[in-house]
């Protein structure tokens, strides 16, 4: 099994943009998922498959994984966006799902 | 649309079983591969362990000894089962639906809202 590292918090003014990586050795082979979750809900799905949009998605969301990390980025940001994002790999040499360790978006 | 349910007790004595089920509506449990996740208060997310609706399972390392994931078609839902809890199992508990049927690993794109469990005497 392996660790996901996400940084703890990333802050953000609106209109700006914001990168949250998620770094593992070689993560660019792996197929790279990213989740949204607001206070007290249930996660949602924001990215799968490093970089495609589930319908429903604005297009400010975007992602990209290659090397040793993995990116997601959210562009014009908005007040709304402020959550934790939790990014997930599918190992598939042992059949697990991994979760990375989250990032706290604030939106200043 | 697909919506996903758990329940079960919400407190658990410790070193007893945590029982949890998932029901799901507005779809059928077949062809898809379901997950149970959890997160410990103030905390981030756990892949618990994975059930194919025709019975095939995998479960995180960590917990592989303790935890049991049934499901039941007839009934259109998903089991939980952890033995010996403590309270490092305090946490909510979420079911989640893998996006794509027949495959898993493609993210997770229902999830229910989840259920708190407390783990004490």
């Amino acid at each position: 099994s392996y660790v996901l590292t996400q940084p703890p918090s990333v802050s953000v003014a609106p209109g700006k943009t914001a990168r949250i990586t998620c770094g593992e050795n070689y993560i660019g082979s792996k197929s790279v998922h990213w989740y949204q979750q607001k206070p007290g809900q249930a996660p949602v799905l924001v990215i799968f498959y490093d970089s495609d949009r589930p319908s429903g998605i604005p297009e400010r969301f975007s992602g990209s994984n290659s090397g040793n990390t993995a990116t997601l980025t959210i562009s014009r940001v908005e007040a709304g966006d402020e959550a934790d994002y939790y990014c997930q790999v599918w190992d598939s040499s042992s059949d697990h799902y991994v979760f990375g360790t989250g990032t706290k978006v604030t939106v200043l | 649309q697909v919506q996903l349910q758990e329940s079960g007790p919400g407190l658990v004595k410790p070193s007893e079983t945590l029982s949890l089920t998932c029901t799901v509506s507005g779809g059928s449990i077949s062809g898809y591969y379901w997950s149970w996740i959890r997160q410990p208060p103030g905390k981030g997310l756990e892949w618990i362990g994975f059930i194919y609706y025709s019975g095939r399972t995998n479960y995180n390392p960590s917990l592989n000894s303790r935890v049991t994931i049934s499901v039941d078609t007839s009934k259109n839902q998903i089991s939980l089962k952890l033995t010996s809890v403590n309270a490092a199992d305090t946490a909510v508990y979420y079911c989640a639906r893998d996006r794509v049927t027949a495959a898993v690993g493609a993210g997770m794109d229902v999830w229910g809202q989840g259920t708190a469990v407390t783990v004490s005497s």
